[in-house]
């Protein structure tokens, strides 16, 4: 059982490069995340999934496209990276919401030069 | 509209001494209330949730944590550091958004330094 796994761990792109992030689920969680996180701010939610097949935007969703492949599986892409985009990402899912835990994966430092 | 503010970006103590972690929360309904912690370059762990069931919520590692309503806190303690303490630490509400479905609203984090 790994939890939430994240890839690639690193990466360093050039402003104007594409990339996607990918994310997987193995505890059968119906919502899904994409948060990011900058020093002194705590973690902003970029886009969510509630379950499978829909998608939403979070607070900071500008920059960004995702995808909820399925039920395991949430995808995030930058379709031309800015320097403003450098932060590290985190994808966490969960049951549903509420009082439900949130389950974070280890993240994946990212740097757009 | 909800939010949390943790007072305080970084907190030193001596190994063996009280910690204590501040969260306020603002919420228009009964909140959910939560801390996570994060140890350097990993992703983060819940260490103990409040859902109404009880004020005082115990958690892992030694951590507590009391719900207290008139002052809407939710202000993380430990009695006795220990040097693996040592993380970031960050309060989290739950909200409900538009849809119905619910997210999680972060603070900015707490910076734990544990020295000897």
């Amino acid at each position: 059982n790994a939890g939430v796994t994240q890839t690639p761990k690193f990466q360093v792109l050039k402003t104007g490069q594409s990339m996607t992030l990918q994310c997987a689920q193995d505890m059968n969680h119906n919502s899904m995340y994409w948060y990011r996180q900058d020093p002194g701010m705590g973690l902003r939610l970029i886009y969510y999934s509630a379950s499978e097949g829909t998608t939403d935007k979070g607070e900071v969703p500008n920059g960004y496209n995702v995808s909820r492949l399925n039920k395991r599986e949430f995808s995030l892409r930058l379709e031309s990276a800015a320097p403003s985009q450098t932060s590290v990402y985190f994808c966490a899912s969960t049951q549903r919401g509420g009082s439900d835990t949130q389950y974070f994966g280890p993240g994946t430092r990212l740097t757009v030069l | 509209a909800q939010s949390v503010t943790q007072l305080g970006s970084h907190v030193s103590v001596s190994e063996g001494a009280l910690v204590l972690l501040r969260c306020n929360y603002s919420s228009s309904v009964p909140p959910y209330l939560f801390w996570y912690v994060q140890y350097p370059n990993q992703g983060l762990q819940l260490l103990l949730k409040y859902t109404s069931a009880a004020t005082l919520v115990k958690g892992i590692n030694g951590f507590e944590a009391e719900f207290k309503k008139s002052e809407t806190s939710f202000h993380l303690t430990k009695p006795s550091a220990h040097m693996s303490d040592a993380a970031e630490y960050f309060c989290a509400v739950s909200a409900l958004f538009s849809g119905g479905y619910n997210k999680l609203i972060f603070g900015a984090g707490t910076r734990l330094a544990v020295h000897p």
